[in-house]
Order: structure tokens, then C-alpha cells, then sequence
């Protein structure tokens, strides 16, 4: 079934540690992003990505990074964690190639909530 | 920076009620404004959207109106069920170089009691 999927949904790390969130989707969709958000709280953009090879950092300042190196796959590394970090992160694609204008319908994955201790 | 403002942070009504969420946003080219719902531990699904070629459109229950001169839009849930309890949340399209970007509001919890 076409969906986003996000490993693992429930992360309890310690200080320092490195972590890598993933983000999958196969809906073959070109856009995809990750929002932050803490629980009940309006989402904000981390970071986004336009294609293959194409990231661009989103409204909300993080110490995260990004990679696209497959259409498909968006995963999200914390270098070293910290309880700052704790909170809900959701990934999220879009399909501007079915034609029409643009902005295009975001579609969200279930989401990873992370502690860090 | 663009922002969006929602308005009722909380919202209770009796089931069969009609519930109104308002939102405000500061983007005068802002073309997209999508409405998400987010059940307790789910992920945001979204339940109606319009652009802003178009004034009013009403899926089943649901209804979102938008006044591009006064840059505020509306979701309106009619014959509200305990099933609809949840957060919303408003989005609107942040334009330019990069026409993608959604900015949320700070969600609306409504609560419908049986």
C-alpha cells in the first residue's frame, strides 16, 4: 500500500548519542519534509527537500541534518542529542509531477516520538 | 516573518452543535490554505482544502470560507459527532522561489460532548 513510513515511532536516547530518524515513502512522490512538533502543538518546518540531492533548511532553526539520495528515502540525523531535542517529529511528501498548480496536498507519516535523557 | 494566527485555542460544544475555527494569516500572496486534523497520537490528516480562486467549499459536514481581502479563513463543522474531537490545525502556502511550504497555526482542540 502507497504510505509514508516513519522507524522507529518511539525513541528513548541518552545525552550525546548520534540518532538517524527514518523516513520512507512510497507513493512516489517528488517533495518531502520534516516538521517538528511537541505534542498538540502546531507543527513547524525543519527542513524540506525538492528532489534528488536537493535540501533546503525550514522556518525552525535545528541542529539536525538531512539527506536525499533516493527519491524515497529523507532521513533525519541528530549528531548529538540532547533534551532539547525531545519532542514529535513527522515527515511529510508531496506530488507536484500529477499536474495542476502548485502548492500540492502534503501527506504525513505517522511520526517518531524521540526523548532524549 | 509570515505567520498564522488560529483562533479558538480550545473548543467545547454539544454533539449536533456546529463548531467554527478561524484563522488569520499575514501572507498576502498565500494561494493554499489546507485544514488537518490530528486525532490523539495519530498523524495529520487532511480534510479540506481551498485556494484562492475560490470563496467557499463545503465537503459533507464540513465547510471552509475565505476572505482574501480581509486574509482570514474559516472551517465550519456542522452536526458536530464525538468522533470529531480532535486538534485542527490551519495551514497557509508561503509563496516565492519556494511554492511548497505550508506555516500551521497553533491548532484548535475541539471537544464534542455526547
Amino acid at each position: 500500500e502507497a504510505d509514508i513510513y516513519q522507524t522507529p515511532r518511539y525513541l528513548v536516547i541518552g545525552t550525546g548519542k548520534k540518532i538517524t530518524l527514518e523516513c520512507s515513502q512510497t507513493m512516489g512522490h517528488d517533495k518531502m519534509y520534516w516538521y517538528q512538533q511537541d505534542p498538540g502543538m502546531e507543527l513547524h518546518l525543519i527542513h524540506y527537500s525538492y528532489g534528488v540531492n536537493s535540501t533546503e533548511k525550514g522556518d525552525l532553526s535545528s541542529e539536525s541534518t538531512v539527506s536525499r539520495i533516493r527519491t524515497e528515502h529523507f532521513p533525519l540525523t541528530l549528531e548529538s542529542a540532547r533534551p532539547s531535542h525531545t519532542s514529535q517529529y513527522l515527515c511529510a511528501s508531496s506530488d507536484s509531477t500529477s499536474g495542476g498548480p502548485p502548492p500540492y496536498e502534503q501527506y504525513f507519516g505517522p511520526g517518531t516520538r524521540l526523548t532524549v535523557t | 516573518g509570515e505567520n498564522v494566527e488560529q483562533h479558538p485555542s480550545t473548543l467545547s460544544v454539544q454533539e449536533g452543535d456546529s463548531a467554527v475555527i478561524k484563522c488569520t494569516y499575514s501572507d498576502s500572496a498565500s494561494n493554499y490554505f489546507p485544514w488537518y486534523k490530528q486525532e490523539l497520537g495519530k498523524r495529520p490528516q487532511l480534510i479540506i482544502d481551498i485556494r484562492s480562486n475560490v470563496g467557499e467549499k463545503k465537503d459533507q459536514r464540513i465547510a471552509v470560507t475565505l476572505n482574501k481581502t480581509a486574509k482570514h479563513f474559516s472551517l465550519h463543522i456542522t452536526e458536530t459527532q464525538p468522533e470529531d474531537s480532535a486538534v485542527y490545525f490551519c495551514a497557509a502556502s508561503i509563496n516565492g522561489r519556494v511554492t511548497d511550504k505550508l506555516i500551521f497555526g497553533t491548532g484548535t482542540r475541539l471537544q464534542v460532548f455526547p
